[in-house]
């Protein structure tokens, strides 16, 4: 059964503070590891896929990376708006379902 | 309207109620979902359509019933429930469902059951 832990549940920085958020995951031949972000009251909005080892992308303070085991979301010098809770989630082969964490809470303090 | 729009946003019902979420996507999108966020549990995958057939039941109670009349729009019935059903209900879409693909969710429904 394809698992996914992140950690920690909850973090909070102060503004500029940067850190890493964690996403270890079990699947039978990964398909793809998805990032996305989680504001209150609202769905979560896609930030990004990556599909093998090694793969890294980048979105303005936000930057993934992938290994075998587990992906990092590594936040740079955050501030308040980056607030939010970050959900990974991932796709095995010969399967289209998604397999969410539970979210790492985000919280920047100013 | 762009995106994934759910209506409505709040509903509380009792258990012997009947009641509806509607979810429309005005992306051209092929394939809808209905997921459910319980706190501090993962997102659970309710229901998958791929060109107006639904392609996963994952073992939901009946009294949940999904509707997807074309494309761009999805319901979800909803009669006798629990209140352990009480949650967020998420409508989403993609291109189709498939590799890689990323999913654009609507702001939910929270519904409330008493």
């Amino acid at each position: 059964e394809d698992q996914v832990t992140q950690s920690p549940e909850a973090l909070r920085l102060q503004e500029g503070e940067s850190s890493s958020l964690n996403c270890s995951y079990t699947v039978s031949g990964l398909r793809g590891l998805f990032w996305y972000r989680q504001d209150p009251g609202k769905g979560p909005e896609f930030l990004f896929t990556l599909y093998s080892a090694g793969e890294e992308k980048e979105k303005e303070r936000l930057k993934a990376t992938l290994t075998k085991k587990e992906s990092f979301l590594h936040i740079t010098a955050p501030k308040p708006e980056d607030s939010a809770t970050y959900l990974c989630a991932v796709q095995a082969g010969g399967n289209e379902k998604l397999t969410f964490g539970t979210g790492t809470r985000l919280t920047i303090i100013p | 309207e762009t995106g994934v729009t759910q209506t409505p946003r709040h509903l509380v019902m009792g258990m012997t109620n009947k009641k509806s979420l509607k979810c429309e996507q005005h992306l051209g999108h092929n394939a809808m979902y209905w997921y459910k966020q319980s706190a501090k549990k993962p997102l659970e995958l309710m229901f998958v359509y791929n060109f107006k057939e639904q392609t996963e039941n994952n073992s939901v109670p009946s009294r949940f019933s999904p509707e997807c009349p074309n494309s761009s729009h999805l319901f979800l019935h909803l009669h006798t429930l629990q209140p352990e059903d009480s949650a967020l209900y998420l409508c989403a879409s993609s291109q189709e469902p498939g590799y890689g693909e990323k999913l654009f969710f609507g702001s939910g429904t929270q519904l409330s059951v008493l």
